[in-house]
């Protein structure tokens, strides 16, 4: 059966600080992969997709990266760390063909202090 | 990409059928509706999806209208673990895009 890993599952690093979030897929070849987040008392935000190695698709403009330097790991990163980026990190799964469902990884708090 | 639109929040009572409506009027013939949920401090959860039939599993029942414009969410005996946000979405290709949603609120 396939499986999500993400982490860490909390952190708390101080502004301008740099930040790295990985999720792994496991049991599953060449998936979609996303990463959204959430701020406090809102709703989701898409942030970056992946449809294979290497290809990464950014919704919205931020100092925030992506990476995909393997089928089934996706990388959040960031060198320096603002306020804003403050929320929670979800980074999600689905199969490259049929139903667009997305399976959840169970979320990285971040707190920018 | 065709848009949704949710009523903001809903009460239910627990052990009553839960009515979900979700508009998309704009849908065109080959795009499916998504139904997810997310309970609070965690990532959202899968419920279901359908193209133009109606369409039941064990968590959900998924009713769409006959001219696609609009869609209900049926949770046939809700309980208070049913409480949640719960996200009526028309995906654009790869891309999931959720909105405010539903807030549901079972109460006993």
């Amino acid at each position: 059966s396939q499986t999500i890993h993400q982490w860490p599952a909390t952190l708390v690093q101080p502004v301008g600080s740099p930040l790295s979030l990985e999720c792994t897929v496991e049991g599953t070849s060449n998936p979609n992969l996303y990463w959204y987040r959430q701020a406090a008392g809102r709703g989701l935000q898409l942030l970056f997709y992946s449809v294979g190695i290497g290809q990464i698709s950014s919704e919205v403009p931020q100092n925030l990266s992506a990476s995909r330097p393997q089928d089934r790991q996706f990388i959040l990163s960031s060198k320096k760390l603002l306020l804003s980026d403050s929320g929670f990190y979800l980074c999600a799964w689905s199969q490259s063909s049929g139903a667009n469902v997305l399976t959840f990884g169970a979320g990285s708090r971040l707190t920018v202090l | 990409d065709a848009k949704t639109t949710q009523p903001p929040s809903m009460d239910c009572a627990e052990g009553r059928a839960a009515n979900l409506p979700c508009n998309h009027s704009t849908i065109s013939g080959n795009e499916y509706v998504y139904w997810y949920r997310q309970i609070h401090s965690q990532g959202p959860q899968y419920i279901i999806h359908g193209l133009k039939n109606n369409e039941t599993n064990e968590m959900a029942s998924l009713i769409i209208t006959e001219d696609r414009k609009s869609s209900t969410l049926i949770l046939p005996h809700a309980t208070l673990r049913d409480t949640a946000v719960y996200y009526c979405i028309v995906p654009n290709d790869y891309k999931l895009s959720f909105g405010a949603g539903t807030t549901v609120t079972v109460r006993a």
